[in-house]
């Protein structure tokens, strides 16, 4: 009875290298999503993927984050060049797409030092 | 783009009291969503709203869709501690496409 599992739960980088964050969705839920969260805020919307597509990206900046979601294996969320202000919870959230109701993962909490 | 105005921000109260908090658009939503996180959690999903003017309940708590689908309202009776976390509102304009506005929160504090 996995819910959606998200990793690492914890990443910390040095500015200009790479994050990969990873997420499993909710057996069975083909609709994925990517939220960022800053301390003291509300989750913001980046992508929507649905097996192998991306739906609607246009939450995500144009440079240095990119989102895939395979066939086969998990979601993954990659910023390239990281700097500090990348610093952030990043949420996933699965769906089965016939509703709106989003399960959410625990996060990943990325630090740029 | 759309933004949600989510208030109060954050409510301190005795355990049994009863809270309201609400959510305004500027523009609308054909759903209305009704998050609680608690720290270092996820958002999980307390009471999903589809149509204008619906009113439901989960438990002690209650949430309605306005009638102008430009606002919400969630009401949790007879507080308990485990009560206390982030409560998030979020809109949905399509509503089967999962992408959600959150409003930036009510923090709730109860005291036992």
């Amino acid at each position: 009875n996995a819910g959606v599992m998200q990793n690492p739960r914890h990443l910390v980088r040095r500015r200009g290298q790479e994050a990969r964050l990873r997420c499993s969705p909710v057996k069975g839920h083909s609709h994925v999503y990517w939220y960022r969260q800053l301390p003291e805020e509300g989750l913001k919307f980046m992508v929507y993927l649905q097996k192998e597509n991306i739906i609607d990206e246009s939450g995500m900046p144009k440079e240095r984050f990119s989102a895939e979601f395979p066939k086969e294996g998990p979601s993954i969320l990659r910023i390239q060049q990281v700097v500090r202000g990348d610093s952030a919870a990043y949420f996933c959230a699965s769906s089965t797409g016939n509703t709106g109701e989003l399960f959410f993962g625990e996060g990943s909490r990325l630090t740029v030092l | 783009g759309q933004q949600l105005n989510q208030s109060p921000q954050s409510m301190f109260i005795q355990e049994g009291e009863d809270v309201s908090m609400n959510c305004t658009s500027s523009s609308i939503f054909n759903t209305w969503l009704w998050y609680k996180q608690d720290p270092g959690e996820g958002p999980v999903l307390l009471i999903a709203l589809y149509k204008a003017g619906e009113l439901t309940s989960n438990g002690r708590l209650t949430a309605q869709f306005g009638i102008t689908r430009k606002d919400s309202f969630l009401n949790i009776s007879a507080s308990i501690p485990s009560d206390v976390g982030i409560y998030f509102c979020a809109g949905q304009l399509i509503s089967n496409a999962g992408k959600s506005t959150f409003g930036d929160g009510t923090t709730l504090t109860v005291k036992p």
